[in-house]
Formats: C-alpha cells, sequence, structure tokens
C-alpha cells in the first residue's frame, strides 16, 4: 500500500519550453502533496506544499509563476516547469501525506529526471 | 573512514561490520524523524522512524537512536551488506507542520 508514481520518469526538453510532470497516489487518497527538488549530490529540497482544492503554499526562493502546481483531485498532482532553462534541470521528487489529522508520515514518489537544453 | 569536502560525506566500511550514520538536526520543536535511503536516479526508501517520545527503535536489521539534548540522530545497520550501498538521508518533522526538512545526506559504501 501507499504507492506514489510520478510520470514522465525522465524528460529533456528545450529551452524556453514548459514540462509537466504528474505525481499520483495509487491506493490512498492525499489531501496533501509536497514537491522536492535534487541537484546532484545535493539534498532534497521542499519547494511547495499542495493541497487538494486550494492553492499550493511555495517555500521561500521558490518562484509559484515558474512552477505551477495544481491538485486538482485527492489522487494527482502536478508540477509544470514554464519557460524552462538549463538550471532548471533537476531530479524533481513528489511525496503524499498519508492520513489526515496529526499524521504526518509522507510516502514518496521515484523522482522525475528533468534536463533542460 | 569517513571523509567530508565538496561531495556528500562518504562512510566506507567493510561488508560484515556494522555501520553507523549520524545527522544533526536542526529544530528543537522537531517531533518525528525519519531516515530513507536513496538509491542512484531513484526516490527516497523509508527505512525507519521514531517519534520524539523514544529515544531507540529498532528494526530489521537497522536502529535508530535519537538524542533531543543535543538534536543527534544516528542510524546503525548491522552486518553491512552491498546492497545497503546508497546515500542515507535523515528528515526531520516541526511539530505542528507537514513539511519534512531533509539532512545533507551521508554516501555508505560497502566494500567487499
Amino acid at each position: 500500500g501507499a504507492v506514489v508514481s510520478q510520470h514522465p520518469s525522465w524528460v529533456i526538453c528545450k529551452s524556453g519550453t514548459s514540462v509537466k510532470i504528474e505525481c499520483r497516489s495509487l491506493d490512498f487518497q492525499a489531501t496533501t502533496m509536497f514537491w522536492y527538488r535534487q541537484f546532484p549530490k545535493q539534498s532534497l529540497m521542499l519547494m511547495a506544499t499542495s493541497n487538494e482544492g486550494s492553492k499550493a503554499t511555495y517555500e521561500q526562493g521558490v518562484e509559484k509563476d515558474k512552477f505551477l502546481i495544481n491538485h486538482a483531485s485527492l489522487t494527482l498532482s502536478t508540477l509544470t516547469v514554464t519557460s524552462a532553462h538549463p538550471e532548471d534541470s533537476s531530479f524533481y521528487i513528489c511525496s503524499a501525506r498519508v492520513g489526515a489529522g496529526v499524521i504526518v508520515e509522507q510516502f514518496f514518489g521515484p523522482g522525475t529526471r528533468l534536463t533542460v537544453l | 573512514g569517513e571523509s567530508v569536502g565538496l561531495h556528500l560525506p562518504t562512510l566506507s566500511v567493510q561488508e560484515g561490520d556494522n555501520s553507523i550514520i549520524n545527522c544533526a538536526y536542526s529544530n528543537s520543536a522537531s517531533d518525528y524523524f525519519i531516515w530513507y535511503k536513496q538509491e542512484s536516479g531513484k526516490g527516497p526508501q523509508f527505512i525507519i522512524d521514531i517519534r520524539s517520545n523514544m529515544d531507540k527503535r529498532q528494526g530489521q536489521r537497522v536502529t535508530v537512536l535519537l538524542n533531543k539534548t543535543v538534536k543527534h540522530l544516528s542510524l546503525q545497520i548491522a552486518a553491512t551488506q552491498p546492497g545497503d550501498s546508497a546515500v542515507y538521508f535523515c528528515a526531520e518533522n516541526i511539530a505542528g507542520t507537514y513539511k519534512y526538512i531533509f539532512g545533507t545526506g551521508t554516501r555508505l559504501k560497502v566494500l567487499a
């Protein structure tokens, strides 16, 4: 149980184009999903918290107009990198919070490798 | 041994030996801690967790120790195997939020 998938697993795009990454909870409903970015040999950095049916909450320094997050259902959140540039190349990982109330456990997806040429 | 430089700190251990990976967490208000294993090109994989009302928790071949006085977390892996080679991250959850803060990570290399 508690499986999270991401699609695509990797993507290569040209500079200036937009890329959408999907995060799905396969066997549970996730009211909250999180998006992380990880550069090579570095740790995971939280970008934003995605809540179903409401606007995402972005961490300090993350441009909300560049990284558009939509959480339209309890099993799907999408991250769109708009006008991507080479410096946006990174490993993007989502996670989903299981349960409600005081439950804080998160389950992580397999990640999406974005390469911007 | 352990080395720190421009790259991730690396811990090299002989196969069959025990490994101890350390983590200093940042916030005294954190009440839940997790260790993750990450293999190259993959997402983090849950290993073990511990809540702040405990100081030790054991799993299969793994033990997590929590010292709240000095804000220190450790992961002990018994009889380290080649398949344990990966990067290990600690994460903390600050009480009252649902966000995780990840530590810098340690690369574990198991020598045959």
